[in-house]
C-alpha cells in the first residue's frame, strides 16, 4: 500500500522569510511525487513533480521540492516566501502498480504573515 | 476556455434526493477522476475512467455511479443522497492515466445535503 504524511497541518512563516512543507511517503517500488497547491474555494494547482533524474525539482511561483530517497521525503521549499503563497499544500504519490492511483497527503496549511 | 468544467458550483439538496454533477475537459485528456474532499479538506480518489473505461472503483457507496459517455466528459450520480455526502467533489484529468502524469483539477462543486 502507498501512503503519504505531512506531518504539519499547519506552518506559519513571515514574508520574505524561506518556507518549507513537509512530505514523507511509503511505497512499494519507484514513487513519483507530486506537490499540488489549493487556494480557498479553487480546485487543486499543480505546482512540481519529481519522476526521475535530478534531485531537486523546479516548479511554479519559485517553489523548489527536493526528492530524498533514504529519507523518503520530499519536501517542498521557496527561498522568500510571499503572502499570496498562503494556501493548502498537497503532496501526492504515485507509482506504476495501483492503476496510476494518487495518494494525496492531508494537506498542510500556509500563512505567510506581513 | 475552463480546461476541466464543472457544473453546478453548489448543489443544495434534500435528503433522499437523486442528484448529477457533471465534468467536461477540453484538454483532450485519455483519463478523467472524481475526488471527494470533506471537511476535513482530506482527499479522497472515488473513481478513474481512461477512454470510457473504469480502472479505478474505490470503496465508495453503491449509491455513487459514474457515467462517462465520451472521454471528453465523466459525470457522477448519486442516488438517496445522506448527510454524510455533503463535501466537495473534484472533477480531474490526465494526459493518459501514466503514474507520472499530471492532473488537473476543476473548480470542485460544493454538496450540501440538509
Amino acid at each position: 500500500a502507498q501512503s503519504v504524511a505531512q506531518p504539519e497541518d499547519q506552518v506559519n512563516v513571515a514574508e520574505g522569510n524561506p518556507l518549507t512543507v513537509k512530505c514523507t511517503y511509503s511505497v512499494s517500488g519507484n514513487p513519483y511525487l507530486f506537490w499540488y497547491v489549493q487556494y480557498p474555494n479553487r480546485g487543486l494547482q499543480f505546482l512540481l513533480k519529481y519522476i526521475t533524474g535530478d534531485n531537486l525539482v523546479k516548479g511554479s511561483y519559485g517553489f523548489e521540492a527536493e526528492f530524498n530517497k533514504s529519507q523518503t521525503s520530499f519536501h517542498l521549499k521557496k527561498p522568500s516566501a510571499l503572502v499570496s503563497d498562503s494556501a493548502l499544500y498537497f503532496c501526492a504519490v504515485k507509482t506504476n502498480t495501483n492503476a496510476g492511483k494518487s495518494t494525496f497527503g492531508d494537506g498542510t496549511t500556509l500563512t505567510v504573515k506581513p | 476556455d475552463t480546461a476541466v468544467s464543472q457544473t453546478p458550483k453548489y448543489l443544495v439538496t434534500q435528503m433522499g434526493n437523486d442528484k448529477s454533477i457533471k465534468c467536461e475537459q477540453n484538454l483532450g485528456h485519455d483519463t478523467m477522476y472524481w475526488y471527494k474532499q470533506d471537511s476535513k479538506k482530506f482527499l479522497k480518489i472515488m473513481f478513474s475512467y481512461n477512454n470510457k473505461e473504469l480502472i479505478i472503483n474505490e470503496t465508495v457507496p453503491n449509491r455513487f455511479s459514474p457515467k462517462s459517455p465520451d472521454k471528453a466528459h465523466l459525470n457522477l450520480h448519486i442516488n438517496s443522497l445522506e448527510l454524510g455526502d455533503s463535501a466537495v467533489y473534484f472533477c480531474a484529468s490526465s494526459q493518459s492515466g501514466l503514474s507520472t502524469d499530471t492532473q488537473y483539477f476543476g473548480p470542485g462543486t460544493r454538496l450540501t445535503v440538509l
